[in-house]
């Protein structure tokens, strides 16, 4: 989607390794946000930054640590991969309370 | 705890039909209600959204019906297309706080099928 990347786009890695997952932004947005979608859970949020250096968890963090250095980057850290987070990522960006999110392409991970 | 729940998970509509999907909530604090349209292998898309100060919107074939009283809030596609086919999400925010900015509650997703 135009003005959100995420990278990589693909990836697969063994059980017990660090991943990280990268989103970048060019519409200078303040609030960004990791997603994870599985089939029968919707979008369950991960982790979300509302300034750079300024992020909190979301519904289903455990496992999982961000950082955000710039407005736009915010890095999706995997400590542990395990089998569990085998899911499709997705950022999103969002300029505030009651605006839509723009989401990015998302990145498919497979733990194996 | 699903503070969004969204019926049916699936949904096969014939060309020209009206698809209708349902969604619920629990927190009488959310004050912003998107939809969303996801096709296989992209992103959600933003597709419309409502606010409670009003009981419908229409954007084009897709309109949102919207009942506080009943915390419930549908979407319908009229004359749908095959086009159409992809999985919706409904969602919810509440104004918490600048900090927490849009956190949005997601349903669970429909996948409409619309036949030729």
């Amino acid at each position: 989607d135009a003005g959100i990347t995420q990278s990589p786009r693909h990836k697969v890695t063994e059980t017990g390794t660090p991943v990280t997952l990268r989103c970048h932004q060019t519409e200078n947005h303040r609030y960004m946000y990791w997603y994870r979608q599985d089939p029968g859970h919707g979008l369950r949020l991960i982790h979300y930054s509302y300034g750079v250096k300024d992020t909190d968890k979301g519904e289903v963090s455990d496992g999982y640590s961000v950082s955000r250095s710039k407005t736009e980057d915010f890095l999706l850290t995997l400590e542990s991969a395990t089998s569990s987070q085998t899911s499709v990522y997705f950022c999103a960006i969002s300029l505030g309370q009651n605006y839509g999110y723009t989401f990015g392409s998302g990145t498919r991970l497979t733990v194996v | 705890q699903q503070q969004v729940k969204q019926s049916p998970q699936s949904l096969i509509v014939q060309k020209g039909g009206i698809s209708i999907i349902n969604c619920a909530y629990e927190n009488t604090a959310f004050d912003y209600f998107p939809w969303y349209q996801q096709f296989p292998g992209k992103g959600p898309a933003l597709l419309i959204a409502i606010r409670p100060d009003v009981s419908e919107k229409k954007e084009g074939r897709f309109t949102i019906s919207f009942n506080k009283s009943a915390k419930q809030f549908s979407l319908h596609i009229m004359d749908s297309q095959p086009g159409d086919s992809a999985t919706y999400f409904c969602a919810a925010s509440g104004s918490s706080g600048e900090t927490s900015g849009s956190r949005l509650t997601f349903g669970e997703g429909t996948q409409l099928t619309v036949n030729p």
